[in-house]
């Protein structure tokens, strides 16, 4: 229990589906991410928010929309995606940049998702 | 752009024995962060480097932090089957932020 929870942990959509992903961190962090991890390539960083305000959009297309409504939860709104967005969603989260050096991150589980 | 490379990509060893897995690039990181994923989980974090040169040791698993900051090496003795997973280094870039560089990854296997 890394204290990240995602919901749902497996979600299977249609390429016209709205779908969102949540996540929801309880170590008293104030940024957090969302990463794309696809079979054979690296970890793929998506969005950062800093005191929930978006300081990084890694040129994610639009069909992807992050929401942080506080620093406690995390977002990903999906919708109109293709068979190649399959992937697993990472969430994390960390003490935000200038309060320590580490930057050392923490992450749920995953969201495991099958565009059909 | 930062990168980091990892070998090998794919380790398959039989329990009881050693294995080093390679972290390189060439840009400097202030700190540097290995993490092990399990099938169906997300990455856990486990250790820190900070100093050049700096060697940590966390039961059977020793991580070292290059000289110059820019690669890192993870050192598993002994392995065991409950060492299989997915290890990645990330680089925290010097200037700040709160931008991680993953590593390309290795996949561990640990046979009985």
């Amino acid at each position: 229990e890394t204290g990240v929870t995602q919901t749902p942990r497996h979600l299977v959509m249609g390429m016209t589906n709205k779908k969102s992903l949540k996540c929801e961190q309880h170590l008293g962090h104030n940024a957090m991410y969302w990463y794309k991890q696809s079979a054979k390539k690296p970890l793929e960083l998506m969005f950062v928010y800093s005191l929930e305000e978006r300081v990084e959009n890694n040129s994610v297309p639009s069909r992807f929309s992050p929401e942080c409504p506080n620093s406690s939860h995390l977002f990903l709104h999906l919708h109109t995606l293709q068979p190649e967005d399959s992937a697993l969603y990472l969430c994390a989260s960390s003490r935000r940049a200038g309060t320590t050096i580490y930057n050392e991150q923490f992450f749920g589980p995953g969201t495991r998702l099958t565009v059909l | 752009t930062q990168l980091l490379e990892q070998s090998p990509q794919f380790l398959s060893i039989q329990e009881g024995e050693n294995l080093t897995v390679y972290c390189n690039s060439s840009s400097v990181f202030s700190s540097l962060q290995w993490y092990r994923q399990e099938p169906g989980e997300g990455p856990v974090l486990l250790v820190t480097v900070v100093t050049g040169g700096e060697v940590k040791k966390l039961k059977r698993l020793t991580f070292q932090f290059g000289d110059a900051r820019k690669d890192s090496s993870l050192h598993i003795t002994a392995a065991q089957p409950g060492d299989t997973g997915l290890y990645l280094c990330a680089g925290n870039p010097t200037g700040g932020g709160n931008k991680l560089t993953f590593g390309t990854g290795t996949q561990l296997k640990v046979e009985l």
